[in-house]
């Protein structure tokens, strides 16, 4: 299966917000309101951030979120920190796969 | 606390097998609210799902790997496993086996383990 399609990079300042979209199509993203994403730091296991489009587990920060319009996701960050750079995924459930990710985008805090 | 943990060679010659093992602790494997899955991640690129087991038995694979995988479940260990076959330098990975909801929400993973495929 082709998986989502994510910018390979982005990058804002400290204090900015900045949006990452992942962009599938009607037999996942615009299918399914089961849109993950997952934050991934060098060296370390992914990390959930958003889970079901636009729902925040416990412990993650407010300065996270996440929506869908159509076939196209997206995770915000608004106040960015230097923490949050870091590699970003997107995931969808799938009527054909089960499950497919995005390719990733790499987050750069200038 | 949950935690997963991979077990298994880290060196794999081509044309073999690759096989892997992950121990679950603080939780239980038949638990019938989860799905326990394996992920890989090629060095400097993207995450790839391998496919998911049900404490049951119950697989779901990826179609582009489908041929070459199995996924079991050993309940009295605890543990589940992969095995993916005939591997090439494209199955060099780090591999993260996964509690993953119906959903396919993860919230726990293992700390991953880097297998490379090399003569």
């Amino acid at each position: 299966q082709s998986a989502l399609t994510q910018p390979a990079s982005v990058s804002g300042s400290p204090g900015q917000s900045i949006t990452i979209s992942c962009t599938g199509t009607s037999s996942d993203v615009g299918g399914y309101n089961y849109v993950s994403w997952y934050q991934q730091h060098p060296g370390k296991a992914p990390k959930l951030m958003i889970y079901e489009v636009s729902n925040r587990p416990s412990g993650v920060s407010n300065r996270f979120s996440g929506s869908k319009s159509g076939n196209t996701a997206s995770l915000t960050i608004s106040g960015l920190q230097a923490e949050d750079e870091a590699d970003y995924y997107c995931s969808s459930y799938t009527s054909s796969s089960p499950w497919v990710f995005g390719g990733g985008t790499k987050l750069t805090v200038l | 606390q949950l935690q997963l943990q991979e077990s298994g060679p880290g060196l794999v010659k081509p044309s073999e097998t690759l096989s892997l093992t992950c121990t679950v602790s603080g939780g239980s494997i038949s638990s019938s609210s989860y799905y326990w899955g394996w992920i890989r991640q090629p060095p400097g690129k993207g995450l790839e799902w391998i496919g998911s087991i049900y404490y049951s038995g119950s697989t779901y694979y990826n179609p582009s790997l489908k041929s070459r995988v199995t996924i079991s479940v050993d309940t009295s260990k605890n543990q589940f496993s992969l095995k993916l076959s005939s591997v090439t330098a494209a199955d060099t990975a780090v591999y993260y086996c996964a509690r993953t909801e119906p959903t396919m929400i993860v919230r726990d993973w293992g700390q991953g383990t880097l297998v490379t495929v090399s003569s």
